[in-house]
C-alpha cells in the first residue's frame, strides 16, 4: 500500500500569504492518479486538483499543483480568508486496485 | 446540478449492521462509479471501496472486504454501502462519492455525510 506524508500538519499564515503545502508518496504515483481535497469543519470534502496539477471545475488560479512521482505540491499563491482549511492529498494505485488519503494539512489563519 | 443526499444518522449497538443510501440526482448515474469514504473524528478520511455502476463491479478496500458491500438501484439513482460486526471502531462520518476514473482516478462531488454511532 502506498502511504503518503503530507507535511507540516498546520500551516499558520495571514491573508494574502503563500501556502505551500506538501504531499510525499512511499512509492511512486502516476501524477493522472493524484488528487488534493480542501475539507472545513462540518462539510464534506471538495475536489481541487486532480491528475496533480488540474484545476477542478470552480477553483481559483490561486490554486495549483505541482510534482511527479514520490514528491507533490499544493501552492496557494494568495490566502483568501475562505481558504483557511484542512486539505488531503490522495492517490490511486492501480496493482492492487487500492486507494488512499494523506494525513492532511491544516492551514489556519495566525 | 449533481447532488447526493445520503440517508440520515444512525445509532447501532456493537455487532450490529448499518446500511446507508445514497440518492443521486443531475446527472446519468450509470456513467460514474460511486465510493464510500469514513471519516472517524478527529481522523483523516478513509477509503473503503467503490462500485461500478454501470456492471455493479466492486472494488473493496483490503481492510473492510467480508465485511462491507456495496450495491445500487439503478431504477431509483441510488447506491446503498452495508457494513456488518459492527464495533466501536466504526463510529464516523460516512460520505458516498461520485467517482471518475479512467484516465483520472478522483471524486468530484461528495454527499453531505451521515453520522454512524456504535455504541452499546
Amino acid at each position: 500500500e502506498i502511504v503518503l506524508t503530507q507535511s507540516p500538519g498546520t500551516l499558520s499564515l495571514s491573508t494574502g500569504e503563500r501556502a505551500t503545502l506538501s504531499c510525499r508518496a512511499s512509492q511512486s504515483v502516476r501524477n493522472n492518479y493524484l488528487a488534493w481535497y480542501q475539507q472545513k469543519p462540518g462539510q464534506a470534502p471538495r475536489l481541487v486538483i486532480y491528475g496533480a496539477s488540474t484545476r477542478a471545475t470552480g477553483i481559483p488560479v490561486r490554486f495549483s499543483g505541482s510534482g511527479s512521482g514520490t514528491d507533490f505540491t499544493l501552492a496557494i499563491s494568495r490566502l483568501e480568508p475562505e481558504d483557511f482549511a484542512v486539505y488531503y492529498c490522495q492517490q490511486y494505485d492501480s496493482s492492487p486496485p487500492e486507494l488512499t488519503f494523506g494525513g492532511g494539512t491544516k492551514v489556519e489563519m495566525k | 446540478q449533481v447532488h447526493l443526499v445520503q440517508s440520515g444518522a444512525d445509532v447501532k449497538k456493537p455487532g450490529a449492521s448499518v446500511k446507508v443510501s445514497c440518492k443521486a440526482s443531475g446527472y446519468t448515474f450509470t456513467s460514474y462509479g460511486i465510493t464510500w469514504v469514513r471519516q472517524a473524528p478527529g481522523q483523516g478520511p478513509e477509503w473503503m471501496g467503490w462500485i461500478n455502476v454501470y456492471n455493479g463491479n466492486t472494488n473493496y478496500a483490503q481492510k473492510f472486504q467480508g465485511r462491507v458491500s456495496m450495491t445500487t438501484d439503478t431504477s431509483t439513482s441510488t447506491a446503498y454501502m452495508e457494513l456488518r460486526s459492527l464495533t466501536s471502531d466504526d463510529t464516523a462520518l460516512y460520505f458516498c462519492a461520485r467517482f471518475v476514473s479512467g484516465f483520472y482516478y478522483y471524486f468530484d462531488f461528495w454527499g453531505q455525510g451521515t453520522l454512524v454511532t456504535v455504541s452499546s
